[in-house]
């Protein structure tokens, strides 16, 4: 079946550090990717999502790239600030016209102190 | 647009007790579903629905009902509630084609103590 596998947390980070989480998935055909941000006490955010084989996905700073031959859509980010401290979960959707389910990692804490 | 509403905010039941926690949605999505969040295990998909009259289960269903009678609406059915269900419950909803496929919209959660 489908399952996706990311980096352990909580990882902690002072303002301006360079963040990398790791995410890897299995899954046949393309997937789709999605990083999902969650702050604390509200519910799931989209982050940044890619489609297809070497996309880039990007907002608000955030990148990750879609990696068929690693399996792989880590997600980086050259600054962080406080406030990007949350949970992010890394998630694919399996390919396929009528499949609309998404696939969650565990999801990793991060918190950036000032 | 309201987005995707969900109530109540925190619940606590005692085990056997049945309620229903409420998600709506106004984005004329057909897609809804329904997930627990428990720590260490991130989101697990409980029921779904791709549109009214439809509904199939997820990868967590015991203890679980739901109906989907309208586009808007989908509750979750808790009828006999045990400690094992006390989770944090996510309601989300998407479209099924163009750009409303990508990207689903979640709920603010409920938090839901069974004793």
């Amino acid at each position: 079946g489908n399952s996706v596998t990311q980096m352990e947390g909580p990882v902690t980070l002072s303002e301006e550090a360079f963040l990398t989480i790791n995410c890897t998935y299995t899954a046949t055909g393309y997937p789709s990717l999605f990083w999902y941000v969650q702050y604390p006490g509200e519910g799931l955010q989209l982050l940044l999502k890619a489609t297809k084989a070497d996309d880039k996905g990007s907002n608000k700073g955030f990148e990750a790239t879609y990696r068929k031959e690693t399996t792989s859509f880590h997600l980086e980010k050259g600054s962080v600030q406080v406030s990007d401290s949350a949970v992010y979960f890394c998630a694919l959707r399996a390919s396929g016209g009528s499949n609309y389910k998404l696939t969650f990692g565990k999801g990793t804490l991060l918190t950036v102190n000032p | 647009n309201a987005g995707v509403t969900q109530t109540p905010k925190f619940q606590v039941l005692k085990t056997g007790q049945s309620m229903t926690l409420q998600c709506a949605q106004d984005m004329n999505h057909e897609y809804m579903s329904w997930y627990r969040q428990d720590p260490g295990m991130g989101l697990r998909l409980i029921h779904y629905s791709v549109g009214a009259g439809i509904t199939d289960q997820g990868e967590v269903p015991n203890g679980y009902n739901v109906s989907r009678s309208t586009t808007e609406d989908f509750p979750l059915r808790l009828l006999s509630a045990a400690p094992s269900q006390t989770s944090v419950y996510f309601c989300a909803s998407s479209g099924v084609r163009g750009l409303d496929y990508n990207e689903q919209f979640f709920g603010p959660g409920t938090r839901l103590t069974v004793l």
